[in-house]
Protein backbone atom coordinates (compact mmCIF):
# COMPACT_ATOMS: atom_id res chain seq x y z
CA UNK A 1 0.00 0.00 0.00
CA UNK A 2 1.16 3.70 -0.58
CA UNK A 3 2.94 5.65 2.12
CA UNK A 4 2.34 9.38 1.33
CA UNK A 5 -1.05 11.07 0.94
CA UNK A 6 -0.71 14.32 -0.78
CA UNK A 7 -2.96 17.42 -0.57
CA UNK A 8 -4.08 18.83 -2.53
CA UNK A 9 -4.77 16.44 -5.28
CA UNK A 10 -4.92 19.66 -7.71
CA UNK A 11 -3.52 23.34 -7.39
CA UNK A 12 -4.15 25.73 -10.06
CA UNK A 13 -2.49 29.45 -9.20
CA UNK A 14 -1.42 32.66 -10.90
CA UNK A 15 2.45 33.15 -12.05
CA UNK A 16 4.44 34.22 -9.42
CA UNK A 17 2.49 33.44 -6.63
CA UNK A 18 3.50 30.72 -4.28
CA UNK A 19 2.40 26.75 -4.29
CA UNK A 20 2.75 24.87 -1.84
CA UNK A 21 2.14 21.08 -1.28
CA UNK A 22 1.43 18.52 1.72
CA UNK A 23 2.61 15.07 1.97
CA UNK A 24 1.24 12.78 5.65
CA UNK A 25 2.90 9.44 5.50
CA UNK A 26 2.49 6.45 7.93
CA UNK A 27 5.37 4.86 9.39
CA UNK A 28 8.61 6.23 10.58
CA UNK A 29 11.41 7.40 7.79
CA UNK A 30 15.00 7.81 7.24
CA UNK A 31 14.24 10.35 4.80
CA UNK A 32 11.55 11.89 2.72
CA UNK A 33 12.42 12.66 -0.74
CA UNK A 34 10.29 15.35 -3.15
CA UNK A 35 10.07 14.22 -7.54
CA UNK A 36 8.92 16.47 -10.05
CA UNK A 37 7.40 14.75 -13.13
CA UNK A 38 6.42 16.72 -16.15
CA UNK A 39 3.85 15.69 -18.48
CA UNK A 40 4.77 12.45 -20.19
CA UNK A 41 7.93 12.46 -19.07
CA UNK A 42 10.16 10.88 -15.48
CA UNK A 43 10.60 11.40 -12.55
CA UNK A 44 12.87 13.51 -11.54
CA UNK A 45 14.55 14.53 -7.94
CA UNK A 46 14.16 17.88 -6.38
CA UNK A 47 15.18 17.32 -3.06
CA UNK A 48 15.80 15.32 0.06
CA UNK A 49 15.20 15.96 3.70
CA UNK A 50 16.59 13.50 6.26
CA UNK A 51 14.40 12.44 9.43
CA UNK A 52 16.62 14.45 11.52
CA UNK A 53 16.09 17.68 9.61
CA UNK A 54 13.28 20.66 10.13
CA UNK A 55 13.93 22.36 6.86
CA UNK A 56 15.33 22.48 4.19
CA UNK A 57 16.18 24.92 0.82
CA UNK A 58 17.49 24.79 -2.59
CA UNK A 59 16.66 27.65 -4.73
CA UNK A 60 12.92 28.32 -4.90
CA UNK A 61 12.15 24.90 -3.21
CA UNK A 62 11.58 24.93 0.16
CA UNK A 63 10.28 21.36 2.40
CA UNK A 64 9.46 21.24 5.86
CA UNK A 65 9.73 17.93 8.20
CA UNK A 66 6.95 16.74 11.46
CA UNK A 67 8.30 13.78 12.04
CA UNK A 68 5.65 14.20 15.14
CA UNK A 69 2.69 14.48 13.05
CA UNK A 70 4.44 12.63 10.37
CA UNK A 71 4.04 15.06 7.42
CA UNK A 72 5.98 17.40 5.17
CA UNK A 73 5.54 20.13 2.77
CA UNK A 74 7.32 21.64 -0.58
CA UNK A 75 7.02 25.21 -1.11
CA UNK A 76 7.84 26.93 -4.43
CA UNK A 77 8.43 30.43 -4.19
CA UNK A 78 7.50 33.06 -7.19
CA UNK A 79 5.95 30.16 -9.11
CA UNK A 80 6.91 30.18 -13.03
CA UNK A 81 5.13 28.58 -15.58
CA UNK A 82 7.41 26.07 -16.18
CA UNK A 83 7.02 24.78 -12.92
CA UNK A 84 3.47 23.48 -14.42
CA UNK A 85 4.54 19.73 -13.43
CA UNK A 86 2.86 16.68 -11.00
CA UNK A 87 4.47 16.85 -7.46
CA UNK A 88 5.15 13.30 -5.13
CA UNK A 89 6.66 12.94 -2.42
CA UNK A 90 8.39 9.24 -1.54
CA UNK A 91 10.00 8.01 1.39
CA UNK A 92 13.00 5.74 2.43
CA UNK A 93 11.71 3.70 5.76
CA UNK A 94 15.40 3.27 6.94
CA UNK A 95 18.48 3.73 5.47
CA UNK A 96 19.68 1.40 2.92
CA UNK A 97 16.21 0.84 2.26
CA UNK A 98 15.80 -0.84 -1.42
CA UNK A 99 12.96 0.79 -1.89
CA UNK A 100 11.15 4.41 -2.02
CA UNK A 101 7.44 4.44 -1.52
CA UNK A 102 5.63 7.57 -3.30
CA UNK A 103 2.69 9.37 -2.26
CA UNK A 104 -0.06 9.92 -4.85
CA UNK A 105 1.03 13.54 -6.10
CA UNK A 106 -0.11 16.77 -6.17
CA UNK A 107 -0.88 18.14 -10.01
CA UNK A 108 -0.02 21.90 -10.05
CA UNK A 109 -0.75 24.10 -12.72
CA UNK A 110 0.53 27.99 -13.08
CA UNK A 111 -1.37 30.12 -15.21
CA UNK A 112 0.10 32.96 -17.34
CA UNK B 1 25.93 9.61 -19.68
CA UNK B 2 22.76 8.53 -20.98
CA UNK B 3 21.46 7.59 -17.64
CA UNK B 4 18.59 4.95 -17.82
CA UNK B 5 17.05 4.58 -21.19
CA UNK B 6 13.77 2.38 -21.81
CA UNK B 7 12.47 0.93 -25.11
CA UNK B 8 9.87 0.83 -26.45
CA UNK B 9 8.33 4.31 -25.62
CA UNK B 10 4.94 3.21 -26.72
CA UNK B 11 3.72 -0.78 -27.18
CA UNK B 12 0.21 -1.97 -27.23
CA UNK B 13 -0.43 -5.44 -26.90
CA UNK B 14 -3.67 -7.88 -27.24
CA UNK B 15 -4.61 -9.97 -24.79
CA UNK B 16 -2.62 -13.23 -23.87
CA UNK B 17 0.72 -11.97 -25.52
CA UNK B 18 4.21 -11.84 -24.38
CA UNK B 19 6.62 -9.09 -24.16
CA UNK B 20 9.76 -7.92 -22.43
CA UNK B 21 9.96 -3.63 -21.50
CA UNK B 22 13.73 -3.31 -21.39
CA UNK B 23 15.49 -0.91 -19.53
CA UNK B 24 19.22 -0.15 -18.94
CA UNK B 25 21.69 2.20 -16.96
CA UNK B 26 25.16 3.61 -18.23
CA UNK B 27 25.69 4.78 -14.19
CA UNK B 28 26.94 1.51 -12.36
CA UNK B 29 23.93 1.60 -9.86
CA UNK B 30 23.81 -1.13 -8.40
CA UNK B 31 20.09 -1.19 -7.63
CA UNK B 32 17.15 -1.02 -9.55
CA UNK B 33 13.22 -1.19 -9.70
CA UNK B 34 10.79 -1.24 -11.48
CA UNK B 35 6.95 1.05 -11.11
CA UNK B 36 3.67 1.13 -13.26
CA UNK B 37 1.89 4.53 -13.14
CA UNK B 38 -1.57 4.26 -13.18
CA UNK B 39 -4.30 7.58 -13.55
CA UNK B 40 -4.29 9.79 -10.71
CA UNK B 41 -2.21 7.48 -8.95
CA UNK B 42 1.66 7.47 -7.46
CA UNK B 43 3.86 4.73 -8.29
CA UNK B 44 4.04 1.76 -7.49
CA UNK B 45 6.46 -0.80 -7.15
CA UNK B 46 6.45 -4.18 -9.14
CA UNK B 47 10.07 -6.14 -8.74
CA UNK B 48 13.43 -4.82 -7.93
CA UNK B 49 17.06 -5.79 -7.55
CA UNK B 50 19.96 -4.79 -5.69
CA UNK B 51 22.58 -6.28 -7.81
CA UNK B 52 23.02 -8.73 -10.57
CA UNK B 53 21.14 -12.05 -10.07
CA UNK B 54 18.91 -10.88 -7.17
CA UNK B 55 15.85 -9.46 -6.96
CA UNK B 56 12.56 -9.47 -5.10
CA UNK B 57 9.27 -8.67 -5.32
CA UNK B 58 7.15 -5.30 -4.48
CA UNK B 59 3.92 -4.17 -4.15
CA UNK B 60 2.24 -5.68 -6.97
CA UNK B 61 4.43 -8.26 -8.52
CA UNK B 62 1.47 -10.61 -10.10
CA UNK B 63 1.67 -11.02 -13.98
CA UNK B 64 5.41 -9.86 -14.16
CA UNK B 65 8.53 -11.41 -14.25
CA UNK B 66 12.31 -9.84 -13.89
CA UNK B 67 15.79 -10.80 -14.13
CA UNK B 68 19.39 -9.15 -13.99
CA UNK B 69 21.82 -10.83 -15.37
CA UNK B 70 24.00 -7.67 -15.70
CA UNK B 71 24.29 -4.53 -13.48
CA UNK B 72 23.26 -2.60 -16.60
CA UNK B 73 19.99 -4.17 -17.95
CA UNK B 74 16.99 -4.86 -15.71
CA UNK B 75 13.97 -6.06 -18.21
CA UNK B 76 10.48 -6.70 -16.90
CA UNK B 77 8.71 -9.38 -18.48
CA UNK B 78 4.73 -9.54 -19.20
CA UNK B 79 3.91 -13.29 -19.30
CA UNK B 80 0.39 -13.07 -20.68
CA UNK B 81 -0.59 -9.45 -21.04
CA UNK B 82 -3.79 -8.68 -19.32
CA UNK B 83 -6.00 -5.16 -19.97
CA UNK B 84 -5.41 -4.27 -16.31
CA UNK B 85 -1.53 -4.48 -17.33
CA UNK B 86 -2.65 -0.78 -19.13
CA UNK B 87 -0.08 1.45 -17.42
CA UNK B 88 2.85 3.79 -18.11
CA UNK B 89 6.08 1.58 -16.41
CA UNK B 90 9.21 3.16 -15.15
CA UNK B 91 12.17 1.97 -14.49
CA UNK B 92 14.91 3.52 -12.14
CA UNK B 93 17.94 3.23 -10.79
CA UNK B 94 20.33 4.06 -7.62
CA UNK B 95 23.60 3.51 -6.03
CA UNK B 96 23.66 1.18 -3.19
CA UNK B 97 26.26 2.95 -0.86
CA UNK B 98 24.42 6.29 -1.08
CA UNK B 99 22.97 7.22 1.76
CA UNK B 100 20.41 9.58 -0.07
CA UNK B 101 18.31 6.79 -1.74
CA UNK B 102 17.96 9.09 -4.72
CA UNK B 103 16.37 7.46 -7.58
CA UNK B 104 16.54 8.25 -11.25
CA UNK B 105 14.06 7.84 -13.36
CA UNK B 106 13.97 6.51 -17.19
CA UNK B 107 11.29 8.29 -19.29
CA UNK B 108 8.92 5.56 -19.16
CA UNK B 109 7.25 2.93 -21.81
CA UNK B 110 3.05 3.37 -22.15
CA UNK B 111 1.53 0.13 -22.85
CA UNK B 112 -2.10 -0.28 -24.00
CA UNK B 113 -3.69 -3.94 -23.58
CA UNK B 114 -6.74 -4.22 -26.01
Amino acid sequence: SQQGEEDPQALSIQEGENATMNCSYKTSINNLQWYRQNSGRGLVHLILIRSNEREKHSGRLRVTLDTSKKSSSLLITASRAADTASYFCATVPFQGAQKLVFGQGTRLTINP
Amino acid sequence: NAGVTQTPKFQVLKTGQSMTLQCAQDMNHEYMSWYRQDPGMGLRLIHYSVGAGITDQGEVPNGYNVSRSTTEDFPLRLLSAAPSQTSVYFCASWQRHSSYNEQFFGPGTRLTVL
